[in-house]
């Protein structure tokens, strides 16, 4: 079946450091991939997406490749700020969940002043 | 624009009782999803509804869980009898038009069983 797998947190970084956080899925047929934000006592939001392979999503600086040839969605930002400090959850759609998001259990990201 | 309500925002209750949780999904949205959150497990998805129809509630945990649509802007997710392990945060979500399309979710509901 299809499932998503991030890396596990929590990822701590200093202001202004550069961003990786790994996801990689695996699914049967042609997933659209997704980045999901969690601020502190609030719900998901979406982040950035990406339908087709080579796609790149990107939104508030953050960008991710959908890399069909090594079943990844990399998210990544170029330096991190204290406010993007949240659980970041990597998802997938497919036919084979009926297009259901089929979620990762989330990284934790601190950022340091 | 008004997102996706959810009332209560806390909710604290003792083993046995009931608990009801309510959302008011986007406007216009036909899509509406009910989640749990739990540090064990993660993001769970409970049930959906497309146009006020459950489409799929393979993922409530047992018959003490209920969950309906009487029309497009209130859903309700029941617990009877809550027990403690019930304790999560329960989001609703909506979507427009599509079940993969973008899913917005509410602010949530902490719902601590004693």
């Amino acid at each position: 079946g299809n499932s998503v797998t991030q890396m596990e947190g929590p990822v701590t970084l200093s202001e202004e450091a550069f961003l990786t956080i790994n996801c990689t899925y695996t699914a049967t047929g042609y997933p659209s991939l997704f980045w999901y934000v969690q601020y502190p006592g609030e719900g998901l939001q979406l982040l950035l997406k990406a339908t087709k392979a080579d796609d790149k999503g990107s939104n508030k600086g953050f960008e991710a490749t959908y890399r069909k040839e090594t079943t990844s969605f990399h998210l990544e930002k170029g330096s991190v700020q204290v406010s993007d400090s949240a659980v970041y959850f990597c998802a997938l759609s497919d036919t084979d969940s009926n297009y259901q998001l089929i979620w990762g259990a989330g990284t934790k990201l601190i950022i340091k002043p | 624009d008004a997102g996706v309500i959810q009332s209560p925002r806390h909710e604290v209750t003792e083993m046995g009782q009931e608990v009801t949780l309510r959302c008011k999904p986007i406007s216009g949205h036909d899509y509406l999803f009910w989640y749990r959150q739990t540090m064990m497990r993660g993001l769970e998805l409970l049930i959906y509804f497309n146009n006020n129809v459950p489409i799929d509630d393979s993922g409530m945990p047992e018959d003490r869980f209920s969950a309906k649509m009487p029309n497009a802007s209130f859903s309700t997710l029941k617990i009877q009898p809550s027990e403690p392990r019930d304790s999560a945060v329960y989001f609703c979500a909506s979507s427009l038009g599509r079940i993969q399309e973008t899913q917005y979710f509410g602010p949530g509901t902490r719902l601590l069983v004693l």
